[in-house]
């Protein structure tokens, strides 16, 4: 899997739009851009993912950059409850073990109110 | 919808001893696989199940650690004579295919005196 990069901290204010950026310079032309996160104490949720175009779900948006070097997400409206970590993944959705999911340090989001 | 239920959501024991964790996947996901999150660290993949077909037991730390699945639905991850080292969270995941999005359940926590 591609190598990914995040910031290792983020603040918002509640109610604000919370963009979080995830380099990805390295990421092949069959790996999709996944978005999980992980509230304290709780499993890790999935947000979104996409292979190119941008997508929108009812938790958040993901941008990708033409050249898919980078993508950001976006929550829309952050609460006190998107208090979390954020981690972006880049992986092939076939083929061998693929299906091993492993996260990075991911950003920690904080929303204050 | 119901997502995926863990129990026990904590369970302390004493060294030695054996343990025993379920999982109840998501309705209809045929996909399955254990994690182990050690506190701050991510995530160690454990064993994953497709189906009828033979589990991938790679991540297995020991032969201490056994899990089953009866055909698309619960699962048990055992733990034979435990030993410190085992405390951790015992994450499990459910997609409705391989390499469709995991979702979590929230884990057991496992505490071994």
């Amino acid at each position: 899997d591609a190598k990914t990069t995040q910031p290792p901290s983020m603040d918002c204010a509640e109610g604000r739009a919370a963009n979080l950026p995830c380099n990805h310079s390295t990421i092949s032309g069959n790996e999709y851009v996944y978005w999980y996160r992980q509230i304290h104490s709780q499993g890790p949720q999935y947000i979104i993912h996409g292979l190119k175009n941008n997508e929108t779900n009812e938790m958040a948006s993901l941008i990708i950059t033409e050249d898919r070097k980078s993508s950001t997400l976006i929550l829309p409206h952050a609460t006190l409850r998107d208090t979390a970590v954020y981690y972006c993944i880049v992986r092939v959705d076939s083929g061998g073990s693929n299906y091993k999911l492993t996260f990075g340090k991911g950003t920690l989001l904080t929303v204050n109110p | 919808g119901a997502g995926v239920s863990q129990s026990p959501s904590n369970k302390v024991t004493e060294k030695g001893k054996d343990v025993e964790l379920r999982c109840d996947p998501i309705s209809g996901h045929t996909a399955l696989y254990w994690y182990r999150q050690r506190l701050g660290q991510g995530l160690e993949f454990l064993i994953y199940f497709q189906g009828n077909s033979a589990p991938d037991k790679s991540g297995l730390p020991s032969d201490r650690f056994s899990a089953e699945r009866t055909g698309e639905s619960v699962s048990t991850l055992t733990i034979q004579r435990t030993q410190q080292e085992d405390s951790a969270v015992y994450l499990c995941a459910s997609s409705l295919e391989r390499f469709q999005p995991q979702h979590f359940g929230d884990g057991t926590r496992l505490s071994i005196l």
